[in-house]
């Protein structure tokens, strides 16, 4: 399965909400699709699950959603710390694949 | 706190092997499937390799099967990829990383990672 996010890179302010999308070549079952955050020089970390369930200990404002072949991540404000590259994966076919990555860079 | 910390990164010539480990701690390491995942510099994430509790169920993508080969030592606590006839493309940092409780296949945590740098 291919994973197409979008944009590739997103500019915006702190405190603006960030509205990242991930498509699907074929409908991904039970939505397994995650997000992971990656900042440089650091290991991904998991924020969402199941397309909707946030991972343990990220906050809310990191929102998920989507089925099939659609998935959205929304941070509703961004905060400082949120400046960094996202990525989603599905992890319902072998082989797991990831997308090639979402940008969000302070404007 | 879990912590996975991998080693046996280095610099290696086209066509050689090196053999990656990673250390487990803070869980209970034989109840959890274990994942090999690399990024090339500058580049996306690529999933390489799984391998389930008992190493009874083992999964490559394309890309490196029957090149690189997973394994572990659950009374140890460590994961290994061991990795053959090497190729410039295989430059990358090479991340170990754990599978989820429930869905085994979702990654929940991973390592810091090790650099692997081929030379022709």
């Amino acid at each position: 399965i291919v994973l197409t996010q979008s944009p590739g890179t997103l500019s915006l302010s702190p405190g603006e909400r960030a509205t990242l999308s991930c498509r699907a070549s074929q409908s991904i079952g039970n939505n397994f699709l995650a997000w992971y955050q990656q900042k440089p020089g650091q290991a991904p970390r998991l924020l969402i699950y199941d397309a909707s369930s946030r991972a343990t200990g990220i906050p809310d404002r990191f929102s998920g959603s989507g089925s099939g072949t659609d998935f959205t991540l929304t941070v509703s404000r961004l905060e400082p710390e949120d400046f960094a590259v996202y990525y989603c994966q599905q992890y319902g076919y072998s082989p797991r694949t990831f997308g090639q990555g979402t940008k969000v860079e302070i404007k | 706190e879990v912590q996975l910390v991998e080693s046996g990164g280095g610099l290696v010539q086209s066509g050689g092997s090196l053999r990656l480990s990673c250390a487990a701690s803070g869980f209970s390491f034989r109840s959890y499937g274990l994942n090999w995942v690399r990024q090339a510099p500058g580049m996306g994430l690529e999933w390489l390799s799984y391998i389930s509790t008992s190493s009874n169920s083992i999964d490559y993508t394309d890309s490196v099967k029957g090149r690189f080969t997973i394994s572990r030592d659950n009374a140890k606590n460590s994961l290994y990829l061991q990795l053959n006839s090497l190729r410039d493309e295989d430059t990358a940092v090479y991340y170990c990383a754990r599978g989820a409780s429930a869905t085994a296949w979702l990654i929940d945590y991973w390592g810091l990672g090790t650099l692997v740098t081929v030379s022709s």
